[in-house]
């Protein structure tokens, strides 16, 4: 219990479907992330927002579109995917950016590309 | 060069005993934080500890606790007594004070199995 939600937990689509992925935070955190978890890879970072503004985004392909509508809810918007884009998908939160503030994870959503 | 380097991907320990996960890191910012994380076959990444470069203990919440090593870039994890439910991914992850960066550099992870 981390009070990070995500939904759905599984999704499987097609290529040329569109779907969303969906992250509430109910920690009162500023900052919600996005991580891409592939197998055998380390958790890699896709996008941060602060106080809903984007300030990172590590070179993530457009087929992939965030939104942050507010703090404590975070989108991943899908469109045209790859196989290879099959992951585990996890949202995280935290307070700000500072080295000491800790990021709670949700439980992901596993994302299956046919 | 790797930032987190987590050389075991594999470890057995028996119930009760405990175990030591490594960790080693490399960065050039006087300011940094390290955190371990605990990844069960669910897929939550559950945090653990956190140990600030510039603590002068070592960090402790409750079986866990952090053996850093400044000198040595090194923070190895020590579980105490492990327990069947301790069996999981754990992955070190460092976060760099330098801009006041979000980014959290994980390592590959050690899979710990806990044997009865």
């Amino acid at each position: 219990e981390t009070g990070v939600t995500q939904t759905p937990r599984h999704l499987v689509m097609g290529m040329t479907n569109k779907k969303s992925l969906k992250c509430e935070q109910h920690l009162g955190h500023n900052a919600m992330y996005w991580y891409k978890q592939s197998a055998k890879k380390p958790l890699e970072l896709m996008f941060v927002y602060s106080l809903e503004e984007r300030v990172e985004n590590n070179s993530v392909p457009s087929r992939f579109s965030p939104e942050c509508p507010n703090s404590s809810h975070l989108f991943l918007h899908l469109h045209t995917l790859q196989p290879e884009d099959s992951a585990l998908y996890l949202c995280a939160s935290s307070q700000g950016g500072e080295t000491w503030d800790t990021q709670y994870f949700g439980p992901g959503t596993r994302l299956t590309v046919l | 060069a790797q930032k987190i380097t987590q050389t075991q991907p594999g470890m057995f320990v028996q119930e009760k005993e405990a175990v030591t996960l490594d960790c080693t890191y490399d960065t050039s910012d006087p300011s940094y934080g390290l955190f371990w994380y605990k990844q069960p076959s669910s897929g939550e990444m559950i945090f653990l500890i956190y140990q600030g470069s510039y603590d002068q203990q070592n960090a402790t919440e409750g079986r866990y606790s952090l053996n850093f090593q400044k000198a040595r870039k090194s923070a190895n994890l020590v579980i105490s007594a492990s327990q069947l439910g301790d069996s999981a991914m754990y992955f070190c992850a460092m976060r760099e004070g330098r801009d006041s960066s979000y980014k959290l550099i994980f390592g590959s992870g050690t899979r710990l199995l806990v044997r009865p």
